[in-house]
Parts: structure tokens; C-alpha cells; sequence
């Protein structure tokens, strides 16, 4: 089993801070997608990276892939209450289902 | 275009009894899968159907079951309920893998409470 590890798995920051999330694993995954999860709802999907050392951006997000395609990271800068929520990695381990991270919960106050 | 539809919203039910629940992928979409996601915990694999059948399962019991309709929609079966099954069960779907990109997008989820 590939396992993803998110950390941390609790972030509180004031609006307008700067923020990162990691997710890590020691087995190579064909993409990985990051998604957006609010109480009571189904996550939502913000972006999938595919390359080694591919970096997208989404406004005032960034998600970078690891060179050895292992781990990824999301940053968000100058962050809003409107960023609050669950933030889930998950990796495709190409055997048609992907793999969750547990998770980052991020709480933006104003 | 029309996301994931999953129902009931919300399902209460006793011990030892079955519960169904039902998803309706997005248009063009023949892959659903289902994950279980407990209070506090991460989303854990349930099924995956495409094109009507079974194609991996995660580690549960055989009580948990469920089937792919010939127009992609899918049903999920909980037999002989147990307390620990009250979750939040989201259902996904998507498109036949390309290039390597497995994306799912996911319904609103219905939330089982086991009493």
C-alpha cells in the first residue's frame, strides 16, 4: 500500500499570512491531485500534477511536484478565511484508484 | 453540467439493519467510486466500478456491496449495520484514464448514522 503522509495536520494562521501544506510518501505516483474539503460537503478538486518539478499555480495557490514524483507541496499566499478548509492530497497509484493523505486542516481568521 | 448527485442526503438507521445509497455520475462519466470517511479520518477506499463491474475494492467486510447500472449510476449496500459505519460515504466518478491523469470528482456524500 502507498501511503501519504499531509502535514501538518492542523494549521491556524491570521488573513493574510503565507501558508504551506506537505505531502510525502516514499513510493512515485503517475500524478497527484490536490483537493479543497469543507464540513459536511465532498471535496472539491483544485489541481492535478503529473510531471516531476511541475509547479501550477491557481491565483494565490501554488502546488509544486517533487522531482521524483514522491511528494508535493501547496502554498498559499496572503491567505483569506475563504481558504479555510480540509486540504487532501491524493496520489493515482495507477491501479485506478487513488490514495488519500489524512489530510490538512486550515483555519484562516480575519 | 450537472456534478455528482448522490441521495439521500442524510440516512439514520438502527443496528443490524441495511442501508442503501444512491450516485449519479457526471454525463460521459463511466468510472464511480466510493470512499468512507469517518469523523476525524481521511477518506478511505471503498469500491471502484467501471463500465458495470467491480474493478478493485478496498479493505472492508463483504457486507459492504454495491453495483454499477448499465447508465453508470451506482448503488452502495451496507448489510447488518454496525455503529462504527456511521460516516459521511462521498461517491466519485470519472473519465477513463489519460495520459495517466486520474481525476474524480466528487458528490455532496450522504451521512449515515448508525444508532
Amino acid at each position: 500500500t502507498q501511503l501519504l503522509e499531509q502535514s501538518p495536520q492542523f494549521l491556524s494562521i491570521q488573513e493574510g499570512e503565507n501558508l504551506t501544506v506537505y505531502c510525502n510518501s516514499s513510493s512515485v505516483f503517475s500524478s497527484l491531485q490536490w483537493y479543497r474539503q469543507e464540513p459536511g460537503e465532498g471535496p472539491v478538486l483544485l489541481v492535478t500534477v503529473v510531471t516531476g518539478g511541475e509547479v501550477k499555480k491557481l491565483k494565490r495557490l501554488t502546488f509544486q511536484f517533487g522531482d521524483a514524483r514522491k511528494d508535493s507541496s501547496l502554498h498559499i499566499t496572503a491567505a483569506q478565511p475563504g481558504d479555510t478548509g480540509l486540504y487532501l492530497c491524493a496520489g493515482d497509484d495507477s491501479w485506478g484508484k487513488l490514495q488519500f493523505g489524512a489530510g490538512t486542516q486550515v483555519v484562516v481568521t480575519p | 453540467e450537472a456534478g455528482v448527485t448522490q441521495s439521500p442526503t442524510h440516512l439514520i438507521k438502527t443496528r443490524g439493519q441495511q442501508a442503501t445509497l444512491r450516485c449519479s455520475p457526471i454525463s460521459g462519466h463511466t468510472s464511480v467510486y466510493w470512499y468512507q470517511q469517518a469523523l476525524g479520518l481521511g477518506l478511505q477506499f471503498l469500491l471502484w466500478y467501471d463500465e458495470g463491474e467491480e474493478r478493485n475494492r478496498g479493505n472492508f467486510p463483504p457486507r459492504f456491496s454495491g453495483r454499477q447500472f448499465p447508465n453508470y449510476s451506482s448503488e452502495l449496500n451496507v448489510n447488518a449495520l454496525e455503529l462504527e459505519d456511521s460516516a459521511l460515504y462521498l461517491c466519485a466518478s470519472s473519465l477513463i484514464r489519460r495520459q495517466g491523469q486520474l481525476e474524480q470528482y466528487f458528490g455532496p456524500g450522504t451521512r449515515l448514522t448508525v444508532t
